[in-house]
């Protein structure tokens, strides 16, 4: 079992790009969740898929979007990229309860 | 809003020694608790969680952690620990019951360095 994988890990982007960031859920689980990292902080969350609706959402502005395919795997979409949007962004899939692994998450940096 | 405070930025121990991790929160509501580990270069990792029931509650690799809901605390403790266990630690919590479990507020993180 792979656990949740995330794609890419690593992204360069200029102000103003849309970027997308992938994630696969660990298998069996049905539930994704978004966090951004800042560098020397804990994580923050963005949002939840559940059943291809976003269930929960964070205080993050509708740059931020989601998407849930029927195979349980996500995406976040962020548009018109800031520079303050720099940093490693985190999935975490869970079943019926707190997620219990997140991936290695997708390190973006916006220049 | 939720809020969560770990007292310790870094806390440097040696090997076999014991070690605690603090964990302050703030809430107005019920909540749930949670320790996860983030070793170097991986994704965080679940070591323990309080929903209900007992306020001691043991995790992976030997961590205990005690809720104590009249201080606000979750201190994560070890009695001994060992190199492998440097790593950074996070605490978080969550609104009890409903569809919160996902929707975690994360303290700033302790980096746990454990020498020989």
């Amino acid at each position: 079992d792979a656990g949740v994988t995330q794609s890419p890990t690593h992204l360069i982007k200029t102000r103003g790009q849309q970027v997308t960031l992938r994630c696969s859920p660990k298998s069996g689980h049905d539930t994704v969740s978004w966090y951004q990292q800042a560098l020397g902080q804990g994580p923050q969350f963005i949002f939840q898929y559940y059943e291809e609706e976003e269930r929960q959402r964070g205080n993050f502005p509708d740059r931020f979007s989601g998407h849930q395919f029927p195979n349980y795997s996500s995406e976040l979409n962020v548009n018109a990229l800031l520079l303050g949007d720099s940093a490693l962004y985190l999935c975490a899939s869970s079943w019926g309860g707190p997620p219990a692994f997140f991936g290695q998450g997708t390190r973006l940096t916006v220049v | 809003a939720q809020s969560v405070t770990q007292l310790d930025s870094q806390v440097p121990v040696f090997e076999e020694a014991p070690v605690e991790l603090r964990c302050n929160y703030s809430s107005s509501v019920s909540v749930y608790l949670f320790w996860y580990v983030q070793y170097p270069n991986q994704g965080l990792q679940l070591l323990l969680k309080y929903l209900s029931g007992s306020t001691l509650v043991k995790g992976i690799n030997g961590f205990e952690a005690e809720f104590n809901k009249s201080q606000t605390s979750f201190h994560l403790r070890k009695p001994s620990v060992h190199i492998s266990d440097t790593a950074e630690y996070f605490c978080a919590v969550s609104d009890a019951g409903g569809t919160s479990y996902g929707k975690l507020t994360f303290g700033q993180g302790t980096i746990l360095t454990v020498h020989p």
